[in-house]
């Protein structure tokens, strides 16, 4: 089955400044790929997705990038603010009952 | 919110008991999902259904056992379980299979 691996587990930025989240996954067939924030004592919210014929999707400080052939998509967040600090996590899945999730990344942003 | 709702939002039981989780969904969708969040596996999906009919569950053991009566509400039931099944259960729909869910606020689950 599909196993997803993310990194890193905690990342601390200053506000202003980029951040960057990677996940890699096994299987070649995983065709779906979406990003979810999760803030502390709230339920999970998918930010932003990005399918397999895609190679990169924004949305406003929210970008996410997909190689393929390495196997492994990344989160991308800029000037980012102090109510971007959450929990966030990856997934990849064939079918929407396969769907894997990262370990998560906490993300702090100090002001 | 009150898109879905979960209920209860808290619940404490013994190995021994029989309980339910319920989840209701406002929001005319036709896709329901029960996760599993704890720190051992952070976020877990565990039954899908669409349009009331179960479409995979992923390995999960018989003590939990999940019914949709309707494409508005979802339930959990619970029986026998073990101390390290205590989690948060969230409950998600979704417009169809494929689309963005949401999720709902979560039952605490704890198992003495």
């Amino acid at each position: 089955g599909e196993n997803v691996e993310q990194h890193p587990s905690t990342l601390s930025v200053q506000e202003g400044d980029s951040a960057v989240i990677k996940c890699t996954y096994s299987d070649s067939a995983s065709n779906y790929f979406p990003w979810y924030k999760q803030e502390l004592g709230k339920r999970p919210q998918l930010i932003i997705d990005i399918r397999s014929n895609v190679g990169e999707k924004k949305d406003q400080r929210i970008a996410v990038t997909l190689n393929k052939t390495a196997k492994h998509f990344s989160l991308h967040i800029t000037e980012t603010q102090p109510e971007d600090s959450a929990v966030y996590f990856c997934a990849a899945s064939i079918q929407w009952y396969d769907m894997r999730f990262g370990a998560g990344t906490r993300l702090t942003v100090k002001p | 919110e009150t898109g879905v709702t979960q209920t209860p939002r808290h619940l404490v039981m013994g190995m021994t008991n029989k309980k339910s989780l319920k989840c209701e969904q406002h929001l005319g969708h036709n896709a329901m999902y029960w996760y599993k969040q704890s720190a051992k596996k952070p976020l877990e999906l565990m039954f899908v259904y669409s349009l009331e009919e179960r479409v995979e569950n992923n390995s999960v053991p018989s003590r939990f056992s999940p019914e949709c009566p309707n494409s508005s509400h979802l339930f959990l039931h619970l029986h026998t379980l073990q101390p390290e099944d205590s989690a948060l259960y969230l409950c998600a729909s979704s417009q169809v299979l494929g689309d963005e869910q949401y999720f709902g606020p979560g039952t605490r689950l704890t198992v003495t």
